[in-house]
């Protein structure tokens, strides 16, 4: 157990549907992340949220649409997708804030959500 | 754009044997980590290097780390079947107190 908890671990969902991934972190961290790691390719970094502000959205199409409610919960909320958003998406958290060292960077992920979209 | 290049991409060694990944950035880093992911499953960090670092042990990991040729290097020692995953590196660089720049992997088999 690494501390992120992500639900659902699995899910199906036709190109219409609206459905939402959740992550909660019971590390006392203050940074909150989502990635997309498709077959083959590098982790992709999608939004980053530090103390519940969203400061990074890596050109994400709008159907994807996170919300941070507070600093140990994180949901990505997901709309009229495309078969090729199918992906493992992972939940990560870490310490963050200005002090702390490097260990502040360390990431904690969660198991991840193997979403299809068919 | 993609900071860190794992080498090589699979790696295929027999149980007691040991595995050596490389890794290549782009550009200054303030420390350099390495994950570990088990099939479908959720990275786990292993180790951290700082940029003024050379080296460092972790039972029985090794990490190196030559900033003037932007590298780093992951030994695995008397590798084990419960050792098979994939590993990553990734950097923080200079100008980011938070985000991570993952390599795209190398693929660790260890055969009993």
């Amino acid at each position: 157990e690494t501390g992120v908890t992500q639900t659902p671990r699995h899910l199906v969902m036709g190109m219409t549907n609206k459905k939402s991934l959740k992550c909660e972190q019971h590390l006392g961290h203050n940074a909150m992340y989502w990635y997309k790691q498709s077959a083959k390719k590098p982790l992709e970094l999608m939004f980053v949220y530090n103390f519940k502000e969203q400061t990074e959205n890596n050109s994400v199409p709008s159907r994807f649409s996170p919300e941070c409610p507070n600093s140990s919960h994180l949901f990505l909320h997901l709309h009229t997708l495309q078969p090729e958003d199918s992906a493992l998406y992972l939940c990560a958290s870490s310490p963050g804030g200005a002090s702390g060292g490097v260990a502040k960077n360390i990431q904690y992920f969660g198991a991840g959500t193997r979403l299809s979209v068919l | 754009s993609q900071q860190g290049e794992e080498d090589p991409q699979a790696l295929s060694i027999q149980e007691g044997e040991n595995a050596t990944m490389n890794c290549s950035y782009k550009t200054s880093i303030n420390n350099l980590q390495w994950y570990r992911q088990n099939s479908g499953r959720g990275l786990v960090h292993l180790i951290l290097i700082r940029s003024n670092e050379r080296e460092k042990h972790s039972g029985r990991l090794r990490v190196t780390l030559d900033t003037s040729k932007k590298s780093s290097s992951l030994l695995i020692t008397a590798s084990r079947a419960a050792d098979t995953a994939s590993y990553f590196c990734a950097t923080v660089s200079m100008d980011s107190s938070y985000k991570l720049i993952f390599g795209s992997g190398t693929r660790l088999l260890v055969r009993p």
